[in-house]
């Protein structure tokens, strides 16, 4: 109950293709979805996140679509760029707890 | 603003010994999350300190413990290497243990 479950595994899409995401949840308590995005080499970087409350959020070329009913939420990169090529980690949290839970990871490629 | 640092980058041990990871945390912020994470896999959360108190823990044996100092630096320790703790260690620090974390790099751990 306390995994996040993302897919793709990994993705190739064309230079200004939308890459989209998937992760799904089953512990109805989480309340904070975050999106990081990492670099080889790097540590993981916050993207985006999104509350339960709102069904999306929108921040530059990046989209959190978020389905309370379904338990499910997805990134979409708008007009991708080859600079967005990294691995994407979905993760969970809830309220009164600090530990996120975090998905496999999506190694996303944007071909030129 | 000072970003997350964590040293050394890369260490080589060999199993049964004792290692030191040390992290400094962004300016301002007093909470400090410990993650491991695998090769191809999400991070796992280890603990957190806030004020220099574990403010809460993960599935990791009593060999990985923790320190926080006074000025929100911390250091993981780990006794008793095993093969398995191969792995990137990261470092997060957030504002009174909030959920938006900001990692540094990590350092990459061998155990032969």
């Amino acid at each position: 109950q306390q995994q996040v479950k993302q897919s793709p595994q990994s993705l190739i899409v064309q230079k200004g293709g939308i890459p989209i995401i998937n992760c799904a949840y089953e512990n109805t308590a989480f309340d904070y979805f975050p999106w990081y995005q990492q670099f080889p080499g790097k540590g993981p970087a916050l993207l985006i996140a999104i509350r339960p409350d709102v069904s999306e959020k929108k921040e530059g070329r990046f989209t959190i679509s978020f389905n309370k009913s379904a338990k499910q939420f997805s990134l979409h990169i708008m007009d991708s760029q080859p600079g967005d090529s990294a691995t994407y980690f979905c993760a969970a949290s809830w309220n009164s707890n600090y530990q996120l839970i975090w998905g496999a990871g999506t190694k996303l490629i944007i071909k030129p | 603003e000072t970003g997350v640092t964590q040293s050394p980058t890369h260490l080589i041990k060999t199993r049964g010994q004792q290692v030191t990871l040390r992290c400094s945390s962004q300016s301002g912020h007093n909470t400090v999350s410990w993650y491991q994470q695998a090769l191809g896999q999400g991070p796992q959360f280890i603990f957190q300190y806030y004020r220099e108190e574990e403010n809460g823990r993960g599935n990791f044996p009593p060999r990985f413990s923790g320190l926080q100092f006074p000025n929100y630096s911390s250091e993981l320790n780990v006794n008793a290497l095993e093969l398995d703790d191969s792995a990137l260690y990261l470092c997060a620090s957030s504002l009174g243990g909030g959920l938006e974390q900001f990692f540094g790099p990590g350092t990459r751990l061998t155990v032969l």
